[in-house]
């Protein structure tokens, strides 16, 4: 049961403009949501989250935005650059003691010249 | 460069062996966390620990087990190794245990069972 998804396996955008990649979830418990960005054979790197009681988290060229009612959030790279390049990954933690993370499959975006 | 450190980063072995992988979590953090990334899978979570004490386990086969140390650092146990435990295996920590938290990634030790 894939609680995370991420329906666009890749993406690919050309430099200076919106790369814009999606995540939905079906676990109505998660409360904190998370997005990495990965290299092949190197750990994932926090990008930026947003907690349920928001609806926008902003972090210069980042942007997250959450719809609960929707149970979809997305990330908005603005304006893409080709070092974005690499694989995405949507995560959320539920309400809790335990603050483990449920990943999506990823979303390996291309940034174009 | 994320201050989770994991070793060894590279281990290739024998099927039937028992390896070690060893994780020290970023200075303050009490929680600690494992996951594995398979060729063909995202990321699994295996198990968490914070300040010493299981809390929350996932995937992990009875084969795997882990332990959090009086100093914080982490240990994950794997053995009678199948090829099929070739993978990635992560190292992550967090200041606390609860949901908010931001969890921060090791580098991995890529583990081939040959």
């Amino acid at each position: 049961d894939q609680q995370v998804k991420q329906n666009s396996p890749s993406l690919s955008v050309q430099e200076g403009r919106i790369s814009i990649l999606n995540c939905d979830y079906t676990n109505s418990m998660f409360d904190y949501f998370l997005w990495y960005k990965k290299y092949p054979a190197e750990g994932p790197t926090f990008l930026i989250s947003i907690s349920s009681i928001k609806d926008k988290n902003e972090d210069g060229r980042f942007t997250v935005f959450l719809n609960k009612s929707a149970k979809h959030l997305s990330l908005h790279i603005v304006p893409s650059q080709p070092g974005d390049s690499a694989v995405y990954f949507c995560a959320a933690s539920e309400a809790g003691t335990a603050s483990k993370l449920t990943f999506g499959t990823g979303t390996r975006l291309q940034v174009t010249l | 460069d994320s201050g989770v450190t994991q070793t060894p980063k590279h281990l290739i072995t024998a099927t039937g062996q028992r390896v070690t992988l060893r994780c020290s979590p970023r200075s303050g953090d009490l929680s600690v966390y494992w996951y594995q990334q398979s060729l063909d899978q995202g990321l699994q979570f295996l198990i968490q620990y914070y300040n010493g004490e299981e809390r929350a386990k996932g995937n992990i086969l009875e084969r795997f087990s882990a332990q959090q140390f009086p100093d914080l650092h982490s240990e994950l146990n794997l053995s009678s190794l199948e090829l099929g435990d070739s993978a990635l295996y992560f190292c992550a920590s967090s200041v606390t245990q609860g949901s908010g938290n931001t969890i921060y990634f090791g580098e991995g030790s890529w583990l081939t069972v040959v």
